[in-house]
């Protein structure tokens, strides 16, 4: 078990530029979620999914978009990156009964100058 | 979901137990305790949950109060890798807007 992966690990971008930061998970999870870590502050979630085919807005969402086509992989997508991006990205995933507790991924590291 | 509130910042000498606390005197009754620690730059992890009854697992002691007000994780041989900060979370389960916080940064010190 790979448990929860995530590519790239590290991304430098120009502003304006635009990339896809995938997440994918081997345990048949039904949700995923995708949080943002900005120095010395917790964890702010993104976009979440509860299934395939279905993705929601959480706290900080604009600026990003999603899509959960296959239920092993969660898509997070910046259409024109800014500045105020630069972040370090974690995916996660849980079941949707049972055991709730998520499980992390090892995190991206994105940089937008 | 309820909020916590936790200390900064804590220091636990190496082998000792570190008792971490965490007060949510909002929780409703359907709400477990969660806690999940972040070491390094890594992501986080698990360590045990709860939701009136005292727990312990491989890694952790969770004591919740008979009120559910406030609880404590208890590292009962604190290593030099148990260094991280420590989030305690509260929600029903499943998916929940989980907010994280700021959690407790524990130093063990040699």
């Amino acid at each position: 078990n790979a448990g929860v992966t995530q590519t790239p690990k590290f991304r430098v971008l120009k502003t304006g530029q635009s990339m896809t930061l995938l997440c994918a998970q081997d345990m048949n999870h039904e949700y995923m979620y995708w949080y943002r870590q900005d120095p010395g502050m917790g964890l702010r979630l993104i976009h979440y999914s509860v299934g395939e085919g279905t993705t929601a807005k959480g706290e900080v969402p604009d600026g990003y978009n999603v899509s959960r086509l296959k239920k092993q992989n969660f898509l997070l997508g910046l259409e024109s990156a800014a500045p105020s991006q630069t972040s370090v990205y974690f995916c996660a995933s849980s079941y949707a009964s049972g055991r709730p507790e998520q499980f992390f991924g090892p995190g991206t590291r994105l940089t937008v100058l | 979901d309820a909020k916590t509130t936790q200390p900064t910042s804590m220091d636990c000498a190496e082998g000792r137990a570190a008792n971490l606390p965490c007060n949510h005197s909002t929780i409703s009754g359907n709400e477990y305790v969660y806690w999940y620690r972040q070491i390094h730059s890594q992501g986080p992890q698990y360590i045990i949950h709860g939701l009136k009854n005292n727990e312990t697992n491989e890694m952790a002691s969770l004591i919740i109060t008979e009120d559910r007000k406030s609880s404590t994780l208890i590292l009962p041989h604190a290593t030099l890798r148990d260094t991280a900060v420590y989030y305690c979370i509260v929600m029903t389960g499943g998916y929940q807007k989980v907010t994280f916080g700021t959690g407790t940064k524990l130093q063990v010190i040699p």
